[in-house]
């Protein structure tokens, strides 16, 4: 157990339904990142937070959106779903943002999202 | 934007052969890291890399950033079943932002 917890493991929907999914960080952690892992493929950031802010933005699509709340667990929201955006979808969090170890990430388990 | 390659994209190795992943940044990295992702797994962090030039060693595994901070390679000797996974480097450059590299899927035939 890493210490990083996602909610759901396994989610099938159809296309065009919108999914949460949830994240919370190890304790203490303070960044929360998300990455998109398509079959067999590499890890794609989506977005970070901070201590609720925003910090960093990737290939983030407008169809998705996040956010990280007071008690610093975050939320990934997919809309309009379509079967490409089928893929495990991992969060991790950091330690300490600016110290040495600032970017090093724990992940957690992951959320497998298979749309139909 | 940066971009991180890494190579090979596959490797199958024979148990107790050595083996070798590169790592390369398109722009200077601040550090570097490596996680491993076992089969069905998540990527777990194994080490990070600071110093240019720095070599850092795990039992069999050997890590180096190379001397420009653009580059890195992980080398495994004598791989075993249990190394069996992908293999990302990830790098920071800029503002905490990790780009993780493409990764090198390792298979060990016994």
């Amino acid at each position: 157990d890493s210490g990083v917890t996602q909610t759901p493991k396994h989610l099938i929907t159809a296309t065009g339904q919108r999914v949460t999914l949830r994240c919370s960080p190890r304790s203490g952690d303070l960044s929360v990142y998300w990455y998109q892992q398509s079959l067999d493929q590499g890890l794609q950031f989506l977005i970070q937070y901070y201590n609720g802010e925003e910090r960093a933005k990737g290939n983030i699509l407008e169809r998705f959106s996040a956010q990280q709340f007071p008690d610093l667990h975050s939320e990934l929201n997919l809309s309009s779903l379509e079967l490409g955006d089928s893929a495990l979808y991992f969060c991790a969090s950091s330690v300490d943002p600016t110290g040495t170890r600032a970017n090093v990430l724990t992940f957690g388990a992951g959320s497998r999202l298979t749309v139909l | 934007g940066q971009q991180v390659m890494q190579i090979p994209q596959y490797q199958h190795v024979q148990e107790g052969e050595d083996f070798t992943t590169y790592c390369n940044s398109s722009t200077t990295l601040s550090n570097i890291q490596w996680y491993k992702q076992r089969p069905g797994g998540h990527p777990v962090f194994l080490i990070q890399l600071v110093k240019s030039g720095e070599v850092k060693k795990q039992k069999r595994l050997t890590f180096q950033f190379g001397e420009a901070k653009k580059n890195s390679s992980l080398h495994i000797t004598a791989t075993q079943t249990t190394d069996v996974g992908t293999y990302f480097c990830a790098g920071l450059a800029g503002y905490q932002k990790v780009t993780f590299g493409t990764g090198t899927k390792l298979q060990v035939i016994p």
